[in-house]
């Protein structure tokens, strides 16, 4: 089965912190994606990676950045948290040529 | 603009009889579609796919309908079970050579006992 595990379940930070979200997967997939939900709004796209150091924007990059260092890992900053950034933060993730995504459990953030 | 559209909110259905989630889509070079499941508090649950060359897809007690010509597509769960009682969401993809997934908003299905 594939595994994709992320590295909070539930994070409380202030505004203007920092803040890392880590997301990893087992199934050495190449490709892997940053959601957020929101209510109303279903799944946005933030950032997407296809490789290892490689990263393209989503439909709403502002306010993020991500990094791929490895390719299990897919990491979401947000360089200075605000409090419209208060979501459910989604990471998934494919293997090459497959179209299905699997997603992991999230992690709830709320800044205050 | 939503490409992909949920119109309905929420459903409810009662246990035993056919829940029908419905989504539409206003982009015609979509090619493949995706529904998944998903808990409160729980990442979002891969439930079934469709390609576009295909007008329906089965798997078990769920079953997806396509209908390109009306850019729409349905889920069928029969019959529904109290844990059936999630969040649904479609998915649609533009083309094999990207991965890139349009989301719908969302319809809450509540199945009663």
């Amino acid at each position: 089965d594939v595994k994709v595990t992320q590295s909070s379940r539930y994070l409380v930070k202030r505004t203007g912190e920092k803040v890392f979200l880590e997301c990893v997967q087992d199934m050495d997939h190449e490709n892997m994606f940053w959601y957020r939900q929101d209510p109303g709004l279903g799944l946005r796209l933030i950032y997407f990676s296809y490789d290892v150091k490689m990263k393209e924007k989503g439909d709403i990059p502002e306010g993020y950045s991500v990094s791929r260092e490895k390719k299990e890992r897919f990491s979401l900053i947000l360089e200075s948290a605000s409090t419209n950034q208060t979501s459910m933060y989604l990471c998934a993730s494919s293997g090459q040529g497959a179209r299905t995504q699997y997603f992991g459990p999230g992690t709830r953030l709320l800044v205050l | 603009d939503q490409q992909v559209k949920q119109n309905s909110p929420s459903l409810s259905v009662q246990e035993g009889r056919i829940s029908i989630l419905n989504c539409d889509y206003t982009n015609s070079m979509f090619d493949y579609f995706l529904w998944y499941k998903k808990y409160p508090a729980e990442g979002p649950t891969f439930l079934i796919s469709i390609s576009s060359i295909k007008d329906k897809n089965e798997d078990g007690r769920f079953t997806v309908f396509l209908n390109k010509s009306a850019k729409h597509l349905s889920l069928h769960i029969v019959p529904s079970q109290p844990g059936d009682s999630a969040v649904y969401f479609c998915a649609a993809s533009d083309g094999p050579g990207t991965y890139k997934y349009i989301f719908g908003t969302g319809t809450r299905l509540k199945v009663l006992a």
